[in-house]
């Protein structure tokens, strides 16, 4: 079955960092893209970056720039995304979801169920 | 930064009633719009891309129009299952943003 199955819910302090995991299944991992999307609780959706797991390239949006990391393990079918330097302001779920295809990578076809990261 | 513009906010409608919502881009992002629904404590389930190209699997009642900077989603027939938050995004330029959401509720 094609899903991505993301890691479980994080309790964090303000300043430290949290890596959050995402496993593809059911398909090539590094023919798409994975993005990561943020959304505070009853929010919109607020689009972190993206990685391309074919080369590792990753794309970050200038908000993020300097605390957000992108990496994947094509090995393990996995992308992870690592915040750091972590406020209040970061309590939100985060979701991975799968790019589709060419020319419309940078949309998605597929997501993850969430990972809610709670700073306190 | 393009800035998406959903509307309405939020609408009240019926089982079986048609309803539309529309999102305006800041600037013109050709087709690389796409169209999104939420359901509360669910991840987003995505419908559109290419702003009327359904995914597969996506229902028919579902469809997607507009170019430039001016889209609509239409809903016919609308059912229990379909009241639900809906969430443009536009994939013309980094970084990617959303429009703000248009909830449809009962």
């Amino acid at each position: 079955q094609v899903q991505l199955v993301q890691s479980g819910a994080e309790v964090k302090r303000p300043g430290a960092s949290v890596k959050v995991s995402c496993k593809a299944f059911g398909y090539t991992f590094i023919d798409r893209y994975i993005h990561w999307v943020r959304q505070a609780p009853g929010q919109g959706l607020d689009w972190m970056g993206r990685i391309d797991p074919n080369s590792g390239v990753t794309e970050y949006a200038e908000k993020f720039q300097g605390r957000v990391t992108m990496t994947t393990d094509t090995s393990a079918k996995t992308a992870y995304m690592e915040l750091s330097g972590l406020t209040s302001d970061d309590t939100d779920f985060y979701y991975c979801a799968r790019g589709y295809t060419w020319p419309d990578k940078d949309t998605f076809d597929l997501w993850g169920q969430g990972t809610m990261v709670t700073v306190s | 930064e393009i800035q998406m513009t959903q509307s309405p906010y939020s609408l009240g409608a019926s089982v079986g009633d048609r309803v539309i919502i529309t999102c305006r881009a800041s600037q013109d992002i050709r087709n690389y719009l796409a169209w999104f629904q939420q359901k509360p404590g669910k991840a987003p389930k995505s419908l559109i891309y290419g702003a009327s190209s359904l995914l597969t699997g996506v229902p028919w009642k579902f469809r997607g129009s507009g170019s430039g900077t001016d889209f609509t989603l239409t809903i016919d027939s609308l059912q229990p299952e379909d009241f639900a938050t809906y969430y443009c995004q536009q994939y013309y330029a980094y970084p990617l943003t959303f429009g703000g959401g248009t909830k449809v509720d009962i």
